[in-house]
C-alpha cells in the first residue's frame, strides 16, 4: 500500500505569513495527489486536485506543486479563515491520506 | 442543489453488522466514482472504500478489507457501505464523497456529505 507522510503535524503563523505544507509518497503516484482543507464541524473542502489545479471557488493563494514523489500546497498570503488542518491525498492506487496538518494562528 | 446526504449510523455491538446509505442528488452520480471516508474521534481522515461509476471497480482500506462491501444502485443515485464484524476501532464519523472523475483514479472528491455517526461499543 501507498503511505502518505505529511509534515509538519502542526505550524503556526500569523496573518499574512507564506506557509508551506508538505507530503511524500512512498512510491511513485504520477500527478495523483489532492489537498483538502478540513474545520471542525464542517465536511473537507478539496483545494487542489491532480497536484497543481485550482478546485472551483478556492482563492488562488493556494498553489500545489511536485517534485518526484514529493508534493507541496503553499498559501501565498495567510488570511484568517484559513486556520485549519490541512490533508494531502494520493488517488493514484486506492487511496490514502497523510496524517494532517494543524495550521494554528500565532 | 448538490448535496450528500448519509443515513443508517448508530450505537451498535463489537461483531455486528450496519448498513450505511448514500443518496445524492444535484449531480450526474452515474457518471462518478463515490467514496467513503471516517474521521475517528480525535484522529485524522482514513479513506474506507471507493466504487467506479459503473461499480466495474472497486477498493478498500486495509483496515476493512474482507468485512465491509461498497455498493452503489445508479437508478436510484445511492451509495451503500455494509459493514460487518464491526469493532470498536470502527467508531468514527462516516462521510460519503464524490470523486471528480469516473474512475479509482480519480481527481479528487468534490463534493462531500455531512457523515453519519458510527459507535461500535458493548
Amino acid at each position: 500500500d501507498i503511505q502518505m507522510t505529511q509534515s509538519p503535524s502542526s505550524l503556526s503563523a500569523s496573518v499574512g505569513d507564506r506557509v508551506t505544507i508538505t507530503c511524500r509518497a512512498s512510491q511513485n503516484i504520477d500527478k495523483f495527489l489532492n489537498w483538502y482543507q478540513h474545520k471542525p464541524g464542517k465536511a473537507p473542502n478539496l483545494l487542489i486536485y491532480a497536484t497543481s489545479n485550482l478546485q472551483s471557488g478556492v482563492p488562488s493563494r493556494f498553489s500545489g506543486s511536485r517534485s518526484g514523489t514529493d508534493f507541496t500546497l503553499t498559501i501565498s498570503s495567510l488570511q484568517p479563515e484559513d486556520f485549519a488542518t490541512y490533508y494531502c491525498q494520493q488517488s493514484y492506487s486506492a487511496s490514502t491520506f497523510g496524517q494532517g496538518t494543524r495550521l494554528e494562528i500565532k | 442543489e448538490v448535496q450528500l446526504v448519509e443515513s443508517g449510523g448508530g450505537l451498535v455491538q463489537p461483531g455486528r453488522s450496519l448498513r450505511l446509505s448514500c443518496v445524492a442528488s444535484g449531480i450526474s452520480f452515474e457518471d462518478v466514482a463515490m467514496h467513503w471516508v471516517r474521521q475517528g474521534p480525535g484522529k485524522g481522515l482514513e479513506w474506507v472504500a471507493g466504487i467506479s461509476w459503473n461499480g466495474g471497480g472497486v477498493g478498500y482500506a486495509d483496515s476493512v478489507k474482507g468485512r465491509f462491501t461498497i455498493s452503489r444502485d445508479n437508478a436510484m443515485k445511492s451509495l451503500y457501505l455494509q459493514m460487518n464484524s464491526l469493532r470498536p476501532e470502527d467508531t468514527a464519523l462516516y462521510y460519503c464523497t464524490k470523486d471528480k472523475n469516473g474512475w479509482l483514479r480519480g481527481y479528487g472528491m468534490d463534493v462531500w456529505g455531512q457523515g453519519t455517526t458510527v459507535t461500535v461499543s458493548s
